[in-house]
This record gives C-alpha cells, structure tokens and sequence, in this order.
C-alpha cells in the first residue's frame, strides 16, 4: 500500500514555462514533507520541504504548495531550465522521527 | 570534501552468492540508511541505524543484512536469501533524528544479478 503517491511518471515542459509536480499522501499522520531532485546515477539532493503548519514554502524559482484537508502537495517550478530535467521525488514524514516514505518518482524534461 | 561514499558504484551477483555493498560517510552523522530504488517505485527503506551497534528493519528488509560497528560505516549485505536483488542501493545519512533534519545520499550502487 503506497503511502505516497506521485500519479505522472513523467512531465514534458518548455523552458520557461512552469512545470507542476503532484504528489498525494494517505497517511494522516505525516506532517512534513519534502522534494528531492535526482539525476541518473546519482543519488537524490534535497530540494525544498514545507511542515504542516503552513500552506506555502518559497525558495528561488521553486515552490511546494500544501493542502493538508486534501492530502496533497504539489511542487512548482518557474520559469524551468533545462537543467532542471530529472526525477523528482516527493516524500513524507512524522514528526516523530524521520523516516522517510517516497513517492514512485516523476521524470522532467524540459526542452529548451 | 564531507560526504558519503558508495562502493562499487557497479556490482554482479552469482545466484546463491552473497554480496556487500560499502556506505563510508565522514560527515559526523548519527543516523544511517539504506535504499532501495525499482523503476516507478520510488525509494523504500531496507535497514537503518541511528547509533553505533544498534538498527531496525525498515519495510522491505528480507533478504539483507547489515551492520553498524563504526559511526561513519553502514556495509549492506545482499543475501541469497533475496530473490529479487537487481536494484539500485542507495545509502543516506542524516545528523539528527527530527523531521528537519535532510537526508544526504550517496551516489548509489547498481547490483544486477548474472
């Protein structure tokens, strides 16, 4: 049973034009949650994480709105560069402790 | 450089062998971890340690063992018993215990069976 979902295995996008990255979650208990960037071979970097107390986290060109009563958050990206094509990876945790449940995964490409 | 290093970044499995992957990190964490990543499945968490000489199963640990005999070492070790061990391992470090604390990940080894 998937505790994380991300439903688009891939999204194609211009650059410049603002890539949208979906990520839903069923365990109530989560409360923080990240964004982690992979590129082939490599291991995954951290992106950008928001807790539960707020709806919204800024930094740079990227955003990760939550919507806690719909248990789903969503990752934007603008404008997107090409070097911004890679798997995205959105992840949940409880406060608790910090391990980790993944989503599957999102592949970006962004065309120039 | 701080970091965390995997070895080898590609390795062979023999039917009913069993192999280690290394994971050394000198970045002073506490709490270690190892990945697993199947195409379209995300990663899921095999063992993982958050002091010297102690560690728990995660949600898919059949199959593997590990150990935590120093802080900056977390060797994984793929058995025969894991039937399905062609995957990409990734190993992770982290110097706390709080949900604010990020994941630092290795460079991942590919394990493909012969």
């Amino acid at each position: 049973d998937q505790q994380v979902k991300q439903n688009s295995p891939s999204l194609s996008v211009q650059e410049g034009r603002i890539s949208i990255l979906n990520c839903d979650y069923t365990n109530s208990m989560f409360d923080y949650f990240l964004w982690y960037k992979k590129y082939p071979a490599e291991g995954p970097t951290f992106l950008i994480s928001i807790s539960s107390i707020k709806d919204k986290n800024e930094d740079g060109r990227f955003t990760v709105f939550l919507n806690k009563s719909a248990k789903h958050l969503s990752l934007h990206i603008v404008p997107s560069q090409p070097g911004d094509s890679a798997v995205y990876f959105c992840a949940a945790t409880k406060a608790a402790g910090n391990k980790l449940t993944f989503g599957g995964g999102t592949r970006v490409l962004v065309k120039p | 450089d701080g970091g965390i290093t995997q070895s080898p970044k590609y390795l062979f499995r023999k039917e009913g062998q069993n192999v280690t992957l290394s994971c050394e990190q000198n970045l002073n964490h506490d709490a270690m971890y190892w990945y697993r990543q199947d195409p379209g499945q995300g990663l899921r968490l095999i063992y993982y340690s958050q002091i010297v000489n102690d560690f728990q199963k995660g949600d898919i640990a059949e199959g593997y063992s590990v150990s935590r005999e120093k802080k900056e070492s977390f060797p994984l070790t793929v058995t025969s018993a894991q039937k399905n061990p062609t995957a990409f391992y990734l190993c992770a470090s982290t110097g706390g215990t709080g949900p604010n604390e990020k994941l630092f990940f290795g460079s991942g080894t590919q394990l493909s069976v012969l």
